[in-house]
């Protein structure tokens, strides 16, 4: 089984809908978290990151991601997405015992419809 | 972005061949990675290394070779390609080993074994 789980697989929404991706991990301990973009046909992009205070972690292009530590989540979010949202996104987990190694969850395919 | 060139980009090559990858950075990073990418599966780790001749094996390292032989450049061979090694692979590099730091990724390589 995945460390990393990421439950959609394929997400499809209309312009202007909320956005909402699960992404949870099974590690204890301190963790680092991560959540990815990759645009058609380009590389990994770092949308934003949690390492520790305020849980609540806002990126770039209006994503944020909330820490949940006690249900072991770090869900991705967006109050209205638009067509160029269209990407598959990635949730990765840093342990502080793995050197600096990321594991990624299977990755969510989002498309927003115009 | 950041300086990290792959090359080739795309390739098919026989089954039974040596294919060999490599990653090209100007960042002078210490940090570097080799990931595949298949779907449902997210990014998983293949090797990595930590300075010039020094690597390790990730979760995915049965059939692939490493070298590094100079800062800038990190080699990934497939010393007998077999058609389950078909995907996209991706490069990485990062800065230092603190969780902290993030990394950044080439734009890919599609390998196909035929």
């Amino acid at each position: 089984a995945q460390s990393v789980s990421q439950h959609n697989h394929h997400v499809i929404l209309s312009e202007a809908a909320s956005l909402e991706l699960g992404c949870n991990y099974s590690y204890g301990g301190t963790v680092n978290l991560f959540w990815y973009v990759q645009y058609p046909g380009q590389h990994l992009q770092l949308l934003l990151k949690y390492f520790s205070g305020d849980p609540l972690v806002k990126g770039i292009k209006g994503f944020e991601a909330e820490f949940i530590k006690s249900k072991f989540s770090f869900n991705l979010r967006k109050p209205s997405v638009q067509w160029s949202d269209t990407a598959e996104y990635f949730c990765a987990v840093h342990r502080d015992n793995a050197g600096n190694m990321l594991t990624f969850g299977g990755g969510t395919r989002l498309m927003v419809k115009p | 972005d950041a300086g990290i060139t792959q090359s080739p980009r795309h390739k098919v090559t026989e089954t039974g061949t040596p294919v060999t990858l490599r990653c090209h950075q100007t960042e002078n990073h210490r940090y570097m990675y080799w990931y595949r990418q298949d779907p449902g599966h997210g990014l998983r780790l293949i090797h990595y290394s930590y300075g010039v001749k020094d690597t390790d094996k990730g979760e995915v390292s049965d059939g692939y070779s490493v070298s590094r032989s100079k800062t800038e450049d990190f080699l990934l061979t497939l010393e007998s390609a077999t058609s389950s090694q078909t995907s996209v692979y991706f490069c990485a590099i990062s800065e230092s080993r603190t969780a902290n730091t993030e990394a950044f990724f080439g734009q890919g390589t599609r390998l196909t074994v035929v």
